[in-house]
């Protein structure tokens, strides 16, 4: 059974950091492109990140670019997403998101929710 | 505001069927594949449709999408309660090399 199991959100300050993780079991990782997407409260979805199998293709959405870093660890089978400079608007639910043969989300975890406040 | 523009809200009663319309442009829909998913309240979304019009195993064929040029459709039969739900179409757009979504759209089975 394939799972995403999200963690690393929580309660930061403007313009601190967070990472989060997400574990991957029940299928290889190595073979699957990954994304992340967010969702603020009472909004849409919101694709934020995405990263090829061998990390060689990394693309970002306009709104996090030169904040936030994806990486993978495929020998781990983790992703992560490292959130720096943090704003109110970033505060979301984090999803993340494996990618079928094309170019599809076919699972998704549960979220991880951070909320950036003072 | 999305990329992708999709009508806020659609209703219709138990057994009656209806569409969910998902308008781009030919930077995206008009050259990729589109996908759907559907988000119960509270829950993360689940894929519906992709490649444009394939079911994943285990969604009813009460569940159908299509796309002409640049729009896409999703289409329920059978309204059950249990539908009631956020809608999403996404697919890539080779212009801003992003994933892009539509805005949603909710679903009430009167």
């Amino acid at each position: 059974e394939v799972q995403l199991v999200e963690s690393g959100g929580g309660l930061v300050n403007p313009g601190g950091s967070l990472r989060l993780s997400c574990a991957a079991s029940g299928f290889t990782l190595n073979n699957h492109k990954m994304n992340w997407v967010r969702q603020a409260p009472g909004k849409g979805l919101e694709w934020v990140s995405s990263i090829s199998s061998g990390s060689n293709y990394i693309y970002y959405a306009d709104s996090v670019k030169g904040r936030f870093t994806v990486s993978r660890d495929n020998a781990k089978n983790s992703l992560y997403l490292q959130m720096n400079s943090l704003r109110a608007e970033d505060t979301a639910v984090y999803y993340c998101v494996r990618v079928g043969s094309g170019d599809y989300f076919d699972y998704w975890g549960q979220g991880t929710l951070v909320t950036v406040s003072s | 505001q999305s990329v992708l523009t999709q009508p806020p809200s659609v209703s219709a009663a138990p057994g009656q069927k209806v569409t969910i319309s998902c308008s781009g442009s030919s930077s995206n829909i008009g050259k990729n594949y589109v996908s759907w998913y559907q988000q119960l309240p509270g829950t993360a979304p689940k894929l519906l449709i992709y490649d444009n019009d394939k079911r994943p195993s285990g969604i009813p064929d009460r569940f159908s999408g299509s796309k002409s040029g640049t729009s896409a459709t999703l289409g329920i039969t059978g309204l059950q309660t249990g539908d009631e739900a956020d809608y999403y179409c996404g697919t890539w757009d080779s212009s801003l090399s992003a994933v892009v979504f539509g805005g949603g759209t909710k679903l009430t089975v009167l």
